[in-house]
């Protein structure tokens, strides 16, 4: 139990151009989800933390109208990079809670690579 | 970010040996997690813990939840191959789902 899917895996995009990336809980729902970025050898840092049916809510310093998240159900969170940079290039993870522990689970991963 | 402090950064030890790691924070949390990450995938939850003092055990693995909820550890017991990753601690603040996560510790395993 507690499966969480991304898609796509890996994704390489032109500098200015925009990027959709999919989180979906397959097993359970998600009542919040959350997405991370970790850059290569360095810890993972959330980017923001989304509750089905409204609005994200963003850490400190990441610009909310670059990195669009939408939660419309309790299964699916998407994050969309817009107007993306080489500097975006990044592995961006979500995760999922169900509300009944605290518990986070994560899915395997979106490598975005912007040329 | 916040990140919690994790030690040591990097462990390089022979197939058998037990091994430990622990985080610290300035600030106090309500849950302590631990994950594994294999490269080029997505954190697995290895042990969560909930009450300060509480000490975990799943399979080889063990985890505690220090008193003062500022630190936990975690050891592995006879470490084999499949224990290479990086290993993350996360605190999980007061009253609030968001996680801060551990600066890792990338565990290697010699045959």
């Amino acid at each position: 139990g507690a499966v969480v899917s991304q898609h796509p895996s890996w994704v390489i995009c032109k500098s200015g151009t925009s990027v959709k990336i999919e989180c979906r809980s397959l097993d359970f729902q998600a009542t919040t989800m959350f997405w991370y970025r970790q850059f290569p050898k360095q810890s993972l840092m959330l980017m923001a933390t989304s509750n089905e049916g409204s609005k994200a809510t963003y850490e400190q310093g990441v610009e909310k109208d670059k990195f669009l998240i939408n939660h419309a159900s309790l299964t699916l969170s998407t994050l969309t990079v817009t107007s993306a940079h080489p500097e975006d290039s990044s592995f961006y993870i979500c995760s999922a809670s169900s509300g009944h522990t605290y518990e986070q689970y994560f899915g395997p991963g979106t490598r975005l690579t912007v040329t | 970010g916040q990140q919690l402090n994790q030690s040591p950064q990097s462990m390089f030890i022979q197939e058998g040996e037990d091994v430990s790691m622990n985080c610290t924070s300035s600030s106090i949390f309500n849950t302590w997690l631990w994950y594994k990450q294999d490269p080029g995938e997505g954190p697995v939850l290895l042990i969560a813990l909930y009450k300060a003092g509480e000490l975990t055990s799943n399979g080889r693995l063990t985890a505690q939840f220090g008193i003062t909820r500022k630190d936990s550890f975690l050891n592995i017991s006879a470490s084999i191959p499949s224990d290479v990753g990086i290993y993350f601690c996360a605190g999980q603040l007061d009253n609030t789902d968001k996680l801060i996560f551990g600066t890792g510790t990338r565990l290697q395993v010699f045959p």
